[in-house]
């Protein structure tokens, strides 16, 4: 069964300042991958997903995310952040073979942006 | 544009009362999912239903939880009897069953049982 760590629970940063979110996920062949982000009273909202291809793939936002397989690792950056990026931001990987898709959450990392 | 939507938004309740949320599924999405989230455990799977069958609720209480899918526009998720410890935000997802399985959330039911 897929796993998924987001090792941070929250992350502060000063609004223009650059942003890495981590995301590290266990699955025995290449998954595939998801970026989610839920403001305050609403429902998750895909981000960004990597199926296959080109490892730096780009999302809504001006987010970004590379998967690097030998690290097991899914981390989402933006260069310059912006106090709208509020929000918990949620890791998902889901089968890439076989099996029902459906995928797993990790357990989010909170933004705060100060001004 | 489409969207998931769920009814309704907030529902505060007595312990022992039953609890009806309802979602509407994006037209043409054939996956609905539903969740629960909490602060302790996060984003919790309770159903998955792919063309209105049900085909995973192993997350799901089965003595007091029920989910189904009158029809392809409908998806109902039940408690009863509510307790406490089901206060949480519950969301329903729609999506297509094709490779890979992106999912469209909605808004979701706030419940609270006192």
């Amino acid at each position: 069964a897929q796993s998924v760590t987001q090792p941070d629970i929250h992350i502060t940063v000063s609004e223009g300042a650059s942003l890495e979110l981590r995301c590290n996920y266990s699955y025995g062949a290449t998954p595939y991958l998801f970026w989610y982000v839920q403001s305050p009273g609403q429902g998750l909202q895909l981000l960004l997903k990597y199926f296959s291809g080109d490892t730096l793939v780009q999302g809504i936002k001006g987010f970004e995310a590379e998967f690097k397989r030998s690290q097991s690792s899914f981390n989402l950056r933006k260069p310059s952040v912006h106090w709208s990026d509020a929000a918990e931001y949620f890791c998902a990987v889901a089968p890439g073979t076989g099996g029902s898709y459906i995928p797993t959450f990790g357990r989010g990392t909170s933004l705060i942006v100060h001004p | 544009d489409a969207r998931v939507t769920q009814t309704p938004r907030h529902k505060v309740t007595e312990m022992g009362q039953e609890v009806t949320m309802r979602c509407q599924p994006i037209l043409g999405h054939n996956t609905v999912f539903w969740y629960r989230q909490t602060m302790m455990q996060g984003l919790e799977l309770l159903a998955y239903f792919r063309n209105r069958a049900p085909l995973d609720d192993s997350g799901m209480p089965k003595d007091r939880f029920s989910a189904e899918m009158p029809d392809a526009t409908l998806a109902t998720l039940k408690i009863q009897p509510s307790e406490p410890r089901d206060s949480a935000v519950y969301f329903c997802a729609s999506g297509l069953d094709i490779i890979p399985n992106e999912q469209f959330f909605g808004p979701g039911t706030r419940l609270t049982v006192l």
